[in-house]
């Protein structure tokens, strides 16, 4: 059985860019969560996706934004890049309560 | 929104020593986790905790709801426990956890 996916691993843009991540839920999973971690802290809350719509979001502003597929696979998009963007991007997924995260997408804005 | 407080935020020990975690949490939980993340980052699930006690192993935790805590016990540290655990938790039922800001565990062989 997989767990959750994510591509790319590592990324690198440049200020006022967009990026598009992607993740891919463990099998039988229905909701998907996105995280930011920066470095040192622990990761916080950015949105949850539930049938392919925005269930809920943390205090992020609108340049992040995302989309869930049929497939229950999701993306993250961000756009017009800052240099604070930089962080680990964690997704997770849930059936019930208990949520598992996958490996995570390193970004380094420059 | 729900604090989540965690000590100590580092611990060196010894291999094979004991050492027990812990989490304040600042409201009443539905869900709460602990977590191993590794140096490249993954978190890894060691207990779904929201009340009670559960073993894993070396490990054990206990979440006493009721007081709005929870322990995680490490039992004989090997130097492969090292790296950083959190506790989230989720509040309202909503499955967005709050993550404190971890305790750095560092097993020296």
């Amino acid at each position: 059985d997989a767990g959750v996916t994510q591509s790319p691993t590592h990324l690198i843009k440049t200020r006022g860019q967009q990026v598009t991540l992607r993740c891919s839920p463990k099998s039988g999973h229905d909701t998907v969560s996105w995280y930011q971690q920066a470095l040192g802290q622990g990761p916080q809350f950015i949105f949850q996706y539930y049938e392919e719509e925005e269930r809920q979001r943390g205090n992020f502003p609108d340049r992040f934004s995302g989309h869930q597929f049929p497939n229950y696979s999701s993306e993250l998009n961000v756009n017009a890049l800052l240099l604070g963007d930089s962080a680990l991007y964690l997704c997770a997924s849930s059936l019930v309560e208990e949520q598992f995260f996958g490996p995570g997408t390193r970004l380094t804005v420059l | 929104g729900i604090q989540v407080e965690q000590s100590p935020p580092d611990l060196i020990l010894q291999e094979g020593a004991n050492s027990t975690l812990r989490c304040n949490f600042s409201d009443s939980v539905n869900n709460l986790q602990w977590f191993h993340q590794n140096p490249w980052g993954q978190l890894i699930n060691l207990f779904y905790i929201p009340s009670g006690t559960k073993q894993n192993g070396r490990l054990s935790a206990t979440t006493v709801a009721t007081e709005r805590y929870s322990l995680l016990y490490i039992s004989s540290s090997q130097t492969t426990d090292s790296g950083v655990y959190f506790c989230a938790v989720d509040s309202r039922g909503r499955r967005a956890l709050t993550f404190g800001s971890g305790t750095r565990l560092q097993v020296q062989p």
